[in-house]
């Protein structure tokens, strides 16, 4: 059974970088037919695809984001991350990270989700 | 791009009674389609792929039709568990992902 579990600061200020780790357990980061991917839900609000990678390292992401999204990946460690620059509160939300099955079209692994608070 | 309008908004329905959930596409977008139920405090799960097909574990109740650009779930015999909220999702070249805005399924 494939696991996903988010870890990283809560809070994070205004104009700062967040940064959040996605690992994956039950199964191989290196296999193929997969893409890793964060998606977020501000609160109250619904989901947003923020982006995904595969493990070659190719990446692909939401065009609102404005280039301020970076996912990396390392199969080393069977984890993969993200990076998201100059945040503002707007960027407060649930982060989640998921499988993406490249059969189905469908995330259908989900971690339990990690809340980012953007204050001072 | 595609964009995924889900009607309605909220649906107060009771335990027993069918739900009928709308996902429309502003263009066609094949069979393309999948349903995911969120309840508070959890991740999505996913319901429906391909329109139609059930993920593994899903029950019978959850069923999935449409083609094109209008596509529905329906949830037979809703049970006290089914209340949540959820998502229509699509794949394509690009945006590669689009969720709709989500529609509320609330007891009655």
């Amino acid at each position: 059974q494939v696991q996903l579990q988010e870890s990283g600061p809560g809070l994070v200020k205004p104009s700062q970088t967040l940064s959040l780790t996605c690992t994956v357990s039950g199964g191989s980061i290196s296999g193929g037919g997969y893409y890793w991917s964060w998606i977020r839900q501000p609160p109250g609000k619904g989901l947003e695809w923020i982006g995904y990678i595969y493990f070659s390292g190719s990446a692909y992401y939401n065009s609102s984001l404005q280039s301020l999204a970076l996912i990396s990946i390392d199969t080393s460690k069977n984890q993969f991350s993200l990076k998201l620059s100059s945040v503002t509160g707007a960027d407060t939300a649930v982060y989640y990270c998921a499988r993406f099955s490249m059969v189905q079209g469908t995330f259908d692994y989900w971690g339990q989700g990690t809340l980012v608070t953007v204050s001072s | 791009e595609i964009v995924l309008t889900q009607s309605p908004v909220t649906l107060s329905l009771s335990p027993g009674e069918r739900a009928t959930l709308s996902c429309r596409a502003s263009q066609s977008i094949s069979s393309d389609l999948a349903w995911y139920q969120q309840k508070p405090g959890q991740a999505p799960r996913l319901l429906i792929y391909d329109t139609s097909n059930r993920a593994t574990g899903i029950p019978a109740r959850f069923s999935g039709s449409g083609s094109g650009t209008d596509f529905t779930l329906t949830i037979n015999s809703l049970e006290p568990e089914d209340f949540a909220v959820y998502y229509c999702q699509h794949r394509s070249n690009w945006p590669p992902i689009t969720f709709g805005q989500g529609t509320r399924l609330e007891i009655k």
